[in-house]
């Protein structure tokens, strides 16, 4: 079936590190893919999603492209900041009811 | 701005008890989710709803019920609380058909 892996983390980084979070995907079709951020204490916000194999999502300085050839959707930024630590999910979506979510990612920037 | 609201932010409750957490959406969406997040195990889907009045079981439906009399609000049960319920449990609506989820703030839930 369809499904999400993420590397495991913490990811711990100096602020203004370059930051990479893996995801791969395992799915039949052709899914639309999304990253979530949960802030502590907080639901899961969208941060960024690609729906066709290519598109780059965007957003908050955070990239990530919709690679069909090595079925993946890794998350980068530049820069990160302290503000930044939080835990990512990955996820996919394909005609389907469900979201499917990776386990989550925890990154902890320090100053 | 989109909103999902959730009733209780922090609950604690005795083992036995019965628990309603409550969920209300402002966007007429069409579906709603209830998840469970826990250490290590990632988000695992409770119940979700096509719409008002239908609910299908997600991947650890046990120990669960959900209600859906209006198609803003979608509730989740635990009938007799247990230790293994606590948990932080989200909801989550989206527009039928598409796979973007907006989810609430989280009833982190203590079961003593």
């Amino acid at each position: 079936g369809d499904s999400v892996t993420q590397m495991e983390g913490p990811v711990t980084l100096s602020e203004e590190a370059f930051l990479t979070i893996n995801c791969t995907y395992t799915a039949t079709g052709y899914p639309s893919l999304f990253w979530y951020v949960q802030y502590p204490g907080e639901g899961l916000q969208l941060l960024l999603k690609a729906t066709k194999a290519d598109d780059k999502g965007s957003n908050k300085g955070f990239e990530a492209t919709y690679r069909k050839e090595t079925t993946s959707f890794h998350l980068e930024k530049g820069s990160v900041q302290v503000s930044d630590s939080a835990v990512y999910f990955c996820a996919l979506w394909y005609n389907t009811d469900k979201l499917i979510f990776g386990t989550g990612t925890r990154l902890q920037v320090f100053p | 701005d989109v909103k999902v609201t959730q009733s209780s932010r922090y609950l604690v409750k005795r083992t036995g008890e019965k628990v309603f957490l409550e969920c209300v959406q402002d966007m007429d969406h069409e579906n709603m989710f209830w998840y469970r997040q826990d250490p290590g195990l990632g988000l695992r889907l409770i119940y979700f709803s096509y719409d008002v009045k239908m609910k299908e079981k997600g991947d650890i439906p046990e120990g669960y019920s959900v209600s859906r009399e209006k198609k803003e609000r979608f509730s989740l049960i635990l009938e007799s609380a247990s230790t293994n319920q606590t948990s932080m449990y989200l909801c989550a609506s989206r527009f039928l058909g598409i796979g973007e989820l907006f989810f609430g703030e989280g009833s982190r839930l203590t079961v003593l």
